[in-house]
């Protein structure tokens, strides 16, 4: 089976543009993560989904930042106003059932540059 | 305030240079304690998961131990091909999230 994919791979904006980020994760894994990978920094969790809700958002840098998941499966992070310290690596995990028990699976992360 | 920190930061070893990698923890309620791979331009990959103190888990050159306050990561005779980002990342009771630490860069020289 095919492992958690994410698009686009890389994206450069401007700054104050919009920007919507895709994951997929593996089919039948109940629980996505988000999180943002910056040059020298740990990953930075941002939210987590357990089905399509997220119990937990507060990890979301700011309200210019929302994340949704439809039907159990894809989610978007969008960043709304995009300033430059949104530049990073956008990561994605998913993993069979959630509460941190199961291994999480990583895509490849989107690599966002804001000029 | 919980907390994942990692040592060395980067580590520099000859092939066949066995050493080990730190990663401590200040998080109460620990429920898991996970190991994972990093390379350039790659999501992590999962390595082990551990549980409780006194477990090991080992895959080919590698062997991870777990205390009560730390984690080892053994790497035993590695190859260049072992060179990596190594991510420690600790799960806890209180409010389910998992905190990663910034990792330990790991160069095997041939």
């Amino acid at each position: 089976g095919a492992g958690v994919s994410q698009s686009p791979s890389n994206k450069v904006t401007e700054k104050g543009k919009d920007v919507e980020l895709r994951c997929d994760p593996i089919s039948g894994h109940t629980a996505l993560y988000w999180y943002r990978q910056s040059l020298g920094q740990g990953l930075e969790f941002l939210i987590y989904f357990q089905g399509n809700s997220a119990p937990d958002k507060s990890g979301l840098p700011s309200d210019r930042f929302s994340a949704e998941r439809t039907g159990g499966s894809v989610s978007t992070l969008t960043i709304q106003r995009t300033q430059q310290e949104d530049s990073a690596v956008y990561l994605c995990a998913s993993s069979l059932v959630g509460g941190g028990m199961q291994p999480q699976h990583f895509g490849d992360g989107t690599r966002l540059s804001i000029l | 305030e919980d907390q994942v920190t990692q040592s060395p930061e980067a580590l520099r070893l000859q092939e066949g240079e066995s050493s080990s990698l730190n990663c401590s923890y200040t998080v109460s309620g620990l429920r898991g304690l996970f190991w994972y791979r990093q390379d350039p331009g790659k999501g992590p990959e999962f390595l082990f998961t551990l549980y409780s103190a006194g477990e090991e888990k080992e895959k080919e050159r590698l062997k991870a131990t777990l205390t009560k306050k730390e984690s080892f990561l053994h790497i035993t005779a590695p190859k260049p091909e072992d060179s990596a980002t190594y991510l420690c990342a600790v799960h806890h009771f209180r409010d389910d999230k998992i905190i990663f630490g910034k990792g330990t860069r790991l160069h095997i020289l041939p």
